[in-house]
């Protein structure tokens, strides 16, 4: 079964700066996807990285996908306060049924 | 399409008594999913329905909760006997097959006193 580790868990950046989200998983997945949740709210979709490879760009934030390693990132360049949220990556199963990290907790403060 | 549909949005209930939620997802998507999200946590994976099959059941999924999706549209997840554990957002989605992503209705809400 698909197991998905994001860190960090929590995340306090200030505006202007960088910084990266990892997610590993532990098989072998089809395709890995990203979601923001803000408080209260669904998730909506971001990202989806299909191959090895893969980077996929919207507005500040970029997403790349290494199914050598077991690994995708979200990079995040100069953050702003709209995107403090929760971001959560999700593999898929053999079933392609989607399994998902824990979520980074994400602030960005002025 | 206003996209996928839950309800109810809230449901407050008694323990023990029995409760039943139902999705709609996008019309034409055949892949339909439930989960559970408690605060603080990541969505957890409850069942998963390619058309009206039901392909994968999540192992921690008790024997109270069961799901259906009989003609391949519309789906039920019924929890039987509710449990103060039970309290958490039911999120349902839905996916065209093929690669395409998931969206999400807008959960519901179970608080269980």
């Amino acid at each position: 079964e698909l197991k998905v580790e994001q860190n960090p868990l929590f995340l306090s950046m200030q505006e202007g700066k960088n910084y990266t989200i990892y997610c590993n998983y532990s098989t072998t997945s089809d395709r890995l996807y990203w979601y923001r949740q803000d408080p209260g709210k669904s998730l909506e979709s971001l990202f989806v990285l299909l191959s090895n490879g893969a980077v996929k760009q919207e507005g500040r934030l970029m997403a790349s996908l290494d199914t050598k390693a077991r690994l995708s990132t979200l990079h995040i360049t100069a953050a702003v306060h709209d995107l403090s949220a929760t971001y959560f990556c999700a593999g898929t199963n053999n079933n392609n049924d989607m399994r998902f990290g824990a979520g980074t907790r994400l602030t960005v403060k002025p | 399409d206003t996209g996928v549909s839950q309800n109810p949005r809230h449901k407050i209930t008694k323990r023990g008594q029995n409760v039943t939620f139902r999705c709609d997802p996008i019309s034409e998507h055949n892949r339909l999913y439930w989960y559970r999200q408690t605060l603080g946590q990541g969505p957890e994976f409850l069942t998963y329905f390619q058309n009206e099959a039901q392909l994968e059941k999540s192992r921690l999924l008790s024997d109270r909760f069961s799901a259906e999706r009989p003609k391949g549209s519309f789906s039920t997840l019924e929890i039987q006997r509710t449990e103060q554990g039970d309290s958490a957002m039911y999120l349902c989605a839905s996916s065209a097959q093929g690669v395409s992503e998931a969206f999400f209705g807008q959960g519901t809400r179970l608080t269980v006193v």
